[in-house]
């Protein structure tokens, strides 16, 4: 079974820093999708960033770009320039390509003060 | 293009009772899901369809908990009774085909009384 690790259960940071999210993962397949995603207390979930297994390069999202170590099955976040409005609960998740079934991690609760 | 529609927001039950949620995914979209999220916790997926037919509903609770999703488009999750356990937020998101991006609705929070 794959699951998904997130040891962070709080950060906080002051605006305009830069804050570093951990997600670890175990899984034995080799053709996979990484996800991290936003929730905000109005609870719809906002897809941040994606990262296919099979692509070395770190994907990047203007202020957000990951860190995928395949393999030591880490898949960290990076937030720069951080704003008030990235004020949210922050999930990794896992997908096996074509299982179409995302597995969460328990999420960490980010708070950017002013 | 609208998004994921999903109501009621809230609803407060008390015990026994029944209850049902609905979710209006986006337009072509053929992928429609439901997922659980217990408070301080990841979702975790209850059901999926592939147009109108349930593909993959291994972690539906198949004694109080029933879906469907007629002519592929509009769905209802039910819950009959409800129970304590039961109050949570139900996550509905579609996506278009296999292995494309999933939408999530703004979900239903569940308190069970």
């Amino acid at each position: 079974a794959q699951t998904v690790t997130q040891s962070q259960p709080e950060m906080s940071v002051q605006e305009a820093e830069t804050v570093t999210l951990s997600c670890t993962y175990d899984t034995s397949e080799s053709n996979y999708y990484l996800f991290w995603y936003k929730q905000p207390p109005s609870r719809q979930m906002i897809l941040v960033i994606r990262q296919e297994a099979y692509k070395q390069q770190n994907a990047t999202e203007n202020r957000f770009s990951v860190n995928f170590q395949k393999a030591a099955k880490s898949f960290s976040l990076k937030i720069s320039d951080s704003q008030l409005g990235d004020t949210a609960m922050y999930f990794c998740a896992f997908e096996i390509q074509g299982a179409q079934k995302l597995v969460f991690g328990q999420g960490t609760r980010l708070t950017i003060n002013p | 293009e609208a998004g994921v529609v999903q109501s009621p927001r809230y609803k407060i039950i008390e015990k026994k009772q029944p209850v049902a949620f609905w979710c209006n995914p986006i337009s072509g979209h053929n992928t429609l899901y439901w997922y659980l999220q217990n408070l301080g916790q990841g979702p975790e997926l209850l059901i999926r369809y592939e147009n109108e037919e349930a593909v993959d509903d291994s972690q539906l609770p198949k004694d109080r908990f029933s879906a469907e999703r007629l002519k592929g488009v509009d769905s209802t999750l039910k819950i009959q009774p409800a129970e304590l356990g039961d109050s949570a937020v139900y996550l509905c998101a579609s996506s278009r085909d296999r292995d494309d991006e999933q939408y999530f609705g703004p979900g239903t929070r569940l308190t069970v009384t």
